[in-house]
């Protein structure tokens, strides 16, 4: 079993619909949790960064994250086509700049104009 | 803040010949660099976490030896590819960052022919 699960996809939604991408994981022990986005051929961007369980709001996307349930969510808001991109999850059981991350396998997302 | 500059972002070597791959902090101090390898539709795999002024640290099943990691200034880790063959033909990426998240390099896609 893989630490971290993730739907690859694709996921293919209308324009202006609400997306839900999500990942579980394995290690009761992660406290930071990330999701990055991935535009083809290019490094992935973060996106949300989140510490222990609770939700968090930028704009248009919010996390969520359940540590009871070992399951975190990115919800996107009035999705646009330029939204479309690999979404990536990743977390790690220390904070700072010198722990590796555990990463999903990323879902593909295409928001249809 | 936390910008990461990755050059060059595409390139083409013989096979048998070697490639350095650079990744700069522009605007803080990276005392540690991570390398990662992407091939095509898959997510990110961590080859080695970079440390400056000490060895790196490879991920089980990388050969240190073909992917040689220097990292001798707080702003400068260098990936070398050597006796490069087509099946080292990808996608690699370096990270680094602050207390929170990490940002990726705009990424190096490697063709070995």
């Amino acid at each position: 079993q893989k630490e971290v699960e993730q739907d690859p996809g694709p996921l293919s939604v209308p324009e202006g619909a609400i997306v839900s991408l999500n990942c579980t994981y394995s290690n009761s022990a992660f406290q930071y949790f990330m999701w990055y986005r991935q535009y083809s051929r290019k490094g992935p961007e973060l996106l949300m960064y989140t510490y222990s369980s609770g939700n968090k709001e930028d704009g248009r996307f919010t996390a969520q994250v359940d540590k009871s349930s070992k399951y975190i969510s990115l919800f996107i808001r009035d999705s646009q086509p330029s939204d479309s991109a690999t979404y990536l999850c990743a977390m790690s059981q220390y904070g700072g700049a010198t722990n590796k991350l555990i990463f999903g396998t990323g879902t593909l997302l295409a928001v249809q104009p | 803040g936390a910008v990461v500059s990755q050059h060059p972002s595409w390139v083409i070597c013989k096979s048998g010949t070697s490639v350095k791959i650079e990744c700069r902090s522009l605007d803080f101090q990276a005392t540690t660099m991570f390398w990662y390898r992407q091939f095509p539709k898959q997510s990110l795999m961590l080859m080695a976490t970079s440390n400056e002024g000490s060895k790196a640290t490879y991920e089980q099943g990388v050969e240190k030896d073909k992917f040689l990691i220097n990292h001798a200034s707080l702003t400068l880790s260098t990936l070398t590819v050597t006796s490069a063959h087509p099946e080292d033909s990808s996608f690699y990426i370096c990270s680094g960052g602050l207390d929170y998240g990490y940002t990726f390099g705009s990424g190096t896609r490697l063709t070995v022919v």
